[in-house]
């Protein structure tokens, strides 16, 4: 079946350090990919996407490349900031839902 | 920013009680969505709602559940008889287009925390 895998938390940077959040998926077809960010209180947000294999998806500094070969969508930030804690969550779209890993939570110290 | 907005942010219910958590989606959507987060755990797709009937449900949507949508505005998740394992976080979701298409357009509520005691 679909499923979304990705690294326990929680993850804890300093200011500036170099993220890296990483997911695998397993899918029947060619799924979108995609990374939601749920900040404390808030609803969850879409954060960026990949519809295709090798597209490379990105916003507010975050990256994710859609690798069909490792069926990974590895979310990555040069230099993470105080404002980046949340929780990150991997999900893919199929069948018309979305199945989400578990959720990654990231402190980011001043 | 049109949202989605979900109430209460809080529920308390005892055991066997009926509980209806509240969404209100973005006005011009036409597809709903429950989804849920045990503590801990993956959020879940519960069930999609298109044209004022289920499109599509997981087997988490047993008949303890039901949706609605009474008036045009709002989207009701219902659970008939509450068990303790149904403590969790509920999201509400809407879209203008069907979710395998243009899935950025998919918007979140910030959920409803309903603990069963």
């Amino acid at each position: 079946g679909n499923s979304v895998t990705q690294m326990e938390g929680p993850v804890t940077l300093s200011e500036e350090a170099f993220l890296t959040i990483n997911c695998t998926y397993t899918a029947t077809g060619y799924p979108s990919l995609f990374w939601y960010v749920q900040y404390p209180g808030e609803g969850l947000q879409l954060l960026l996407k990949a519809t295709k294999a090798d597209d490379k998806g990105s916003n507010k500094g975050f990256e994710a490349t859609y690798r069909k070969e490792t069926t990974s969508f590895h979310l990555e930030k040069g230099s993470v900031q105080v404002s980046d804690s949340a929780v990150y969550f991997c999900a893919l779209a199929r069948d018309d839902k979305i199945i989400f890993g578990k959720g990654t939570r990231l402190h980011i110290l001043p | 920013e049109p949202e989605v907005t979900q109430t209460p942010s809080h529920q308390v219910t005892q055991m066997g009680q009926e509980v209806i958590l509240r969404c209100v989606p973005i006005s011009n959507h036409l597809y709903f969505y429950w989804y849920r987060q045990i503590l801990g755990q993956k959020v879940e797709f519960l069930v999609s709602f298109y044209n004022n009937e289920i499109s599509e449900k997981s087997e988490i949507f047993d008949d303890q559940f039901s949706v609605e949508r009474p008036d045009g505005s709002n989207f009701t998740l219902k659970i008939r008889s509450t068990k303790l394992e149904d403590s969790a976080m509920y999201f509400c979701a809407s879209s203008v287009f069907l979710l395998g298409t243009q899935t950025s357009g998919v918007f979140f509520g910030s959920g409803t925390q309903l603990s069963v005691l």
